[in-house]
């Protein structure tokens, strides 16, 4: 079974470009999570979807970073304009319902280098 | 503020042995709790889970403990294995957060063969 695709693997770009990193959910699940790992801070939630809607964004550290998830297999995280701070490895994970104790499952993330 | 703390940023042990991974919570409102496995350049995968309803749960070599007056819980691999090496994260969350899953910063066990 597919599991959690993320695109791109691995992205580097200079500062002030836009960037958009996509994921697709596992076939059914209908939550969506986008996830930022810095060492610092570790795995912090930006945002979350239920149904294709957004529920929870106060995780989204700027306006400069916004999500969507126009259908039920696809997400965006879009970064305009970037910044050297924004790099970090950006994981998506999708859960087969919308609950606290419901495990998610995790794709394997896009290392965001910003130069 | 780390509402989920993992004081130990890495462990080895010796292949065969005990492997015991700790994590802390602050939230006293937290009744499910996670560990998630990482390897390198990969994302990271659900290991077993408990409620805040049991103390122990169980899967093969794995065992979650869960000390609820303590605010703690505990990774016990027995025996470890070469192959368990990686970063093991611990996750916690309550039904009053949502959907919010609070992540550890993690906890690097090596196996040593």
């Amino acid at each position: 079974d597919a599991g959690v695709i993320q695109s791109p693997r691995h992205e580097v770009t200079e500062m002030g470009q836009e960037v958009t990193l996509r994921c697709k959910p596992i076939s059914g699940h209908n939550s969506l999570f986008w996830y930022r790992q810095t060492m610092m801070r570790g795995l912090e939630l930006l945002i979350y979807f239920n149904n294709n809607v957004p529920i929870d964004d106060s995780g989204m550290p700027e306006d400069r970073f916004s999500a969507k998830m126009p259908n039920a297999s696809f997400s965006t995280l879009k970064i305009q304009p970037s910044e050297p701070r924004d790099s970090a490895v950006y994981f998506c994970a999708s859960s087969s319902t919308l609950g606290h104790n419901q495990p998610q499952h995790f794709g394997d993330g896009t290392r965001l280098s910003i130069l | 503020d780390q509402q989920v703390k993992q004081n130990s940023p890495s462990l080895s042990v010796q292949e065969g042995r005990i492997s015991i991974l700790n994590c802390d919570y602050t939230n006293s409102m937290f009744d499910y709790f996670l560990w998630y496995k990482k390897y390198p350049a990969e994302g990271p995968t659900f290991l077993i889970s408990i409620s805040s309803i049991k103390d122990k749960n169980e899967d093969g070599r794995f065992t979650v403990f869960l000390n609820k007056s303590a605010k703690h819980l505990s990774l016990h691999i027995v025996p470890s294995q070469p192959g368990d090496s990686a970063v093991y994260f611990c996750a916690a969350s309550a039904k009053n957060t949502g959907n919010q899953f609070y992540f550890g910063t993690g906890t690097s066990l090596t196996v040593i063969p």
